[in-house]
């Protein structure tokens, strides 16, 4: 039963418009959460995080929203651009001590020029 | 500075055979994790070492997979008896600290393993 889950395997957007990538959780007790990036051929690379206390996190382009009670939190890239194609990773954690995060299967994000 | 390395980067071996993966964590950071990737999943927790000591191995499957971290820096995640179902990618990941706060995972490329 996954605890994670992105349903959409893959998106594509057009070069300078929004992406929006979601994931959804099942475990209430899940308090920490992290959008990770990955190239073919790399690891995982971490984008963004946000806690339970907030609601929202902000980093250039890159924006998480959190909505606990729906379970549900979505990564808005903005604008996107064509070295955005990766695949993205949700990833959440029962505290923020930065171990045993369970990942989501990822969504493939393809930005078009 | 140099990243988390993990070597071999690919490894093909028969079923029933004995593989060993290495992973060397950037310098000076004191947490390690292993994670398995399979095809079109996320990344599965295996283990997670704090120093040299295993903190949480909760994630690993099953007795035929074993790490070792002895001195706090190079860990090898031991695989016995290799089944065609441990075929996957292996993530190893290190972070300057895990007890306490949070500090984000930097990732290796990762070892494919293939089991024939």
């Amino acid at each position: 039963d996954q605890q994670v889950k992105q349903n959409s395997p893959s998106l594509s957007v057009q070069e300078g418009r929004i992406s929006i990538l979601n994931c959804d959780y099942t475990n209430s007790m899940f308090d920490y959460f992290l959008w990770y990036k990955k190239y073919p051929a790399e690891g995982p690379t971490f984008l963004i995080s946000i806690s339970s206390i907030k609601d929202k996190n902000e980093d250039g382009r890159f924006t998480v929203f959190l909505n606990k009670s729906a379970k549900h939190l979505s990564l808005h890239i903005v604008p996107s651009q064509p070295g955005d194609s990766a695949v993205y990773f949700c990833a959440a954690s029962e505290d923020n001590y930065g171990q045993n995060f369970v990942f989501g299967p990822g969504t493939r994000l393809s930005v078009l020029p | 500075g140099a990243g988390v390395s993990q070597t071999p980067s690919n490894k093909v071996t028969e079923k029933g055979k004995y593989v060993e993966l290495r992973c060397d964590p950037i310098s000076g950071h004191t947490a390690l994790y292993w994670y398995r990737q399979s095809l079109g999943q996320g990344p599965e927790f295996l283990i997670y070492f704090q120093g040299t000591g295993a903190a949480d191995d909760s994630g690993l499957p099953n007795d035929r997979f074993f790490a070792v971290r002895p001195e706090g820096s190079v860990s090898t995640l031991k695989i016995q008896r290799t089944e065609r179902g441990d075929s996957a990618v292996y993530l190893c990941a290190s972070s300057p600290s895990g007890g306490y706060s949070y500090n984000e995972q930097f990732f290796g490329p990762g070892t494919r393993l293939t089991v024939l």
